[in-house]
């Protein structure tokens, strides 16, 4: 069974703290995601990674970064933490193929005051 | 880059009816479409996919549907059940240099009543 785990279920922070997001996966996936859910605009992607040390931008990378020194981990920083930035926060993990399933964790909602 | 559409937003139904779920995408060259169920506080899990190359796919109640012509790809639940009560998103793979990337619709918020 594939599990993919998140660092917080539940995070408060405070307008422009540094704020890391971790992700780990166990099932030796090669692709890594970040997305962003919010109501009405469904899951946007912020960034993805298809190898070790290797990103992509996704739809909406503004104000974040991402870091992927390992294979089953893969990080999201936001440099500067903004009220704009509340959000619940999924990360996901998918073998390389052209239809692959995208394996979801549970999500980290993530209030910034 | 790829755009998806989805509608309804919110759909309900009484329990036993059918309930279809539509999608258009933009880009001719998508060609993977997957659905994802995301039921309250949990996280979203696929529940069924279909490729370019197959026009239908049914799995028991649910079954998917795809017009590459006109570009839009359709959900269809039958003797809808109150655990298929949860919000519903469509995707499309996007062809991009680093792999399996999928643009989401904004999800539908279906209800069942009982």
């Amino acid at each position: 069974d594939v599990k993919v785990t998140q660092s917080s279920r539940y995070l408060v922070k405070r307008t422009g703290e540094k704020v890391f997001l971790e992700c780990v996966q166990d099932m030796d996936h090669e692709n890594m995601f970040w997305y962003r859910q919010d109501p009405g605009l469904g899951l946007r992607l912020i960034y993805f990674s298809y190898d070790v040390k290797m990103k992509e931008k996704g739809d909406i990378p503004e104000g974040y970064s991402v870091s992927r020194e390992k294979k089953e981990r893969f990080s999201l920083i936001l440099e500067s933490a903004s009220t704009n930035q509340t959000s619940m926060y999924l990360c996901a993990s998918s073998l390389i193929g052209s239809g692959v399933e995208q394996f979801f964790g549970p999500g980290t909602r993530l209030t910034v005051l | 880059g790829e755009n998806v559409e989805q509608h309804p937003s919110t759909l309900s139904v009484q329990e036993g009816d059918s309930a279809v779920i539509k999608c258009t995408y933009s880009d001719s060259a998508s060609n993977y479409f997957p659905w994802y169920k995301q039921e309250l506080g949990k996280r979203p899990q696929l529940i069924i996919d279909i490729r370019s190359n197959v026009g239908e796919k049914k799995d028991q109640r649910i079954a998917v549907t795809l017009n590459k012509t006109a570009k839009h790809f359709s959900l269809h639940i039958t003797e809808t059940q109150p655990e298929d009560s949860a919000v519903y998103f469509c995707a499309a793979r996007e062809l991009t240099g680093g792999g399996n990337k999928l643009t989401f619709g904004t999800g539908t918020q279906l209800k069942v009543e009982l």
